[in-house]
Formats: structure tokens, C-alpha cells, sequence
């Protein structure tokens, strides 16, 4: 079945510990994403990715990293969560980076609580 | 950069009346604007699509309409069913392969059967 998968689902856990939230996809797709959800503001872009080993900052980067070693997988990481990015963390992908209008698509979400 | 505007933030209708939601964007360059539906616990899925060439777009019950020149995209929904009581979110991108979007804040649909 073709899917973007997330790892955790939920996780909770203190300031500052490092903490990996793994997304990985099983289309080939190129285009891979990160956003934050938070109420009244939507969807925010954390990082994207157009292709392998090519990453940027999207609108709200500060506290977090990415990579892109392999194409199918494309980990958030958070070197020192802090309460602040307490959030629904959505990871997605699309065929094509740079052609013809193409829909993202979504994991299921991590809901980060950063104590 | 790009800032889209979504309202309302909430819209409350009776099953079998029409619910619209608007939405205003910033950057003149943005030719691609999408809507994601997201049900209670689950993931934004793409309901309808509408490129900058085109002023109007029907899937059904769903309708888009886009006026480029005011900077303003509308999601129509007729016939509303309790099933479409979700939260709905707009975007708006202005690159090629539509992947570099900016989201509008969401609108909670319910429809009271």
C-alpha cells in the first residue's frame, strides 16, 4: 500500500532530550515535508526536501533539523526540545519537486508534548 | 514570503444547506491553491484543486472559484452532509510542482444533521 508512515504516533517527553520523529515513504516520491500544527495558525512548513542529501528551511526552522540520506526517509529531529514545540508534527511527500503541480500527501502525525 | 487568510475560523450549517469558506492570499506569484480536508484525528487529504488559469472548478457537492485579480480563492460545499463536519484547510503556492505551500489558519465545518 502506498503510504507516508510516521514514527511515533505520540510522544511525550522533557526539555531538552534529543528526540528523532522518523517519516518515511514507499512511493519514490522526491518532494518530502515537515509542518507543524497548531491551532488557529494552520499548517506551518518546518523543512522540505527536494531531493536526496538537498534540504531547506521552510517558514518556522529555528529548534530543528532534518536529513535526507536515502530517498524514502526523511527525519525531524529535535537536538533540545523545549515546551514551545509542544505540536502536531506532520510529515508528507510528493511525486515531483519541480514539475506539474502534484498533491502532498500526508502521514498519519506525531503529537509532540515537550514537558 | 506568502500569508494566507482563511475564514471563518469556525461555520456552523444545517445538513442540506451550502457552507463556504473564503480565503485571501498575498503573493501575486501563487498559481496553485488546494484544499485539504481533515476529519477528527486524522490526516489533511486533498479534496480539490485549482490552478491560476482557471476561475472555477466542480468535483461534485465541492466547488472551488478563484479571483486572481482580488487575490481570493472559495471553497463552496452544496448539500452539506454530517460526514463533511471536518476542519478545511486552504493554501496557496507559487511554484511549479505546487509543493511549496503556505496554509490558511483552517475553518471547522459542522453540520448539524
Amino acid at each position: 500500500e502506498a503510504q507516508v508512515t510516521q514514527n511515533p504516533r505520540y510522544l511525550i517527553t522533557v526539555t531538552g532530550k534529543k528526540l528523532t520523529v522518523t517519516c518515511s515513504q514507499n512511493m519514490n516520491h522526491e518532494y518530502m515535508s515537515w509542518y507543524r500544527q497548531d491551532p488557529g495558525l494552520g499548517l506551518r512548513q518546518i523543512y522540505y526536501s527536494m531531493n536526496v542529501e538537498a534540504t531547506d528551511k521552510g517558514d518556522v526552522p529555528e529548534g530543528y533539523k532534518v536529513s535526507r540520506k536515502e530517498k524514502r526517509n526523511f527525519p525531524l529531529i529535535l537536538e533540545s526540545p523545549s515546551p514551545n514545540q509542544t505540536s502536531l508534527y506532520f510529515c508528507a511527500s510528493s511525486l515531483s519537486a519541480i514539475s506539474s503541480y502534484n498533491e502532498q500527501f500526508f502521514g498519519p502525525g506525531t503529537r509532540l508534548t515537550v514537558l | 514570503g506568502e500569508n494566507v487568510e482563511q475564514h471563518p475560523s469556525t461555520l456552523s450549517v444545517q445538513e442540506g444547506d451550502s457552507a463556504v469558506i473564503k480565503c485571501t492570499y498575498s503573493d501575486s506569484a501563487s498559481n496553485y491553491f488546494p484544499w485539504y480536508k481533515q476529519e477528527l484525528g486524522k490526516r489533511p487529504q486533498l479534496i480539490i484543486d485549482i490552478r491560476s488559469n482557471v476561475g472555477e472548478k466542480k468535483d461534485q457537492r465541492i466547488a472551488v472559484t478563484l479571483n486572481k485579480t482580488a487575490k481570493h480563492f472559495s471553497l463552496h460545499i452544496t448539500e452539506t452532509q454530517p460526514e463533511d463536519s471536518a476542519v478545511y484547510f486552504c493554501a496557496a503556492s507559487n511554484n511549479n510542482a505546487g509543493n511549496m505551500l503556505t496554509f490558511g489558519g483552517g475553518t471547522r465545518l459542522m453540520v448539524k444533521p
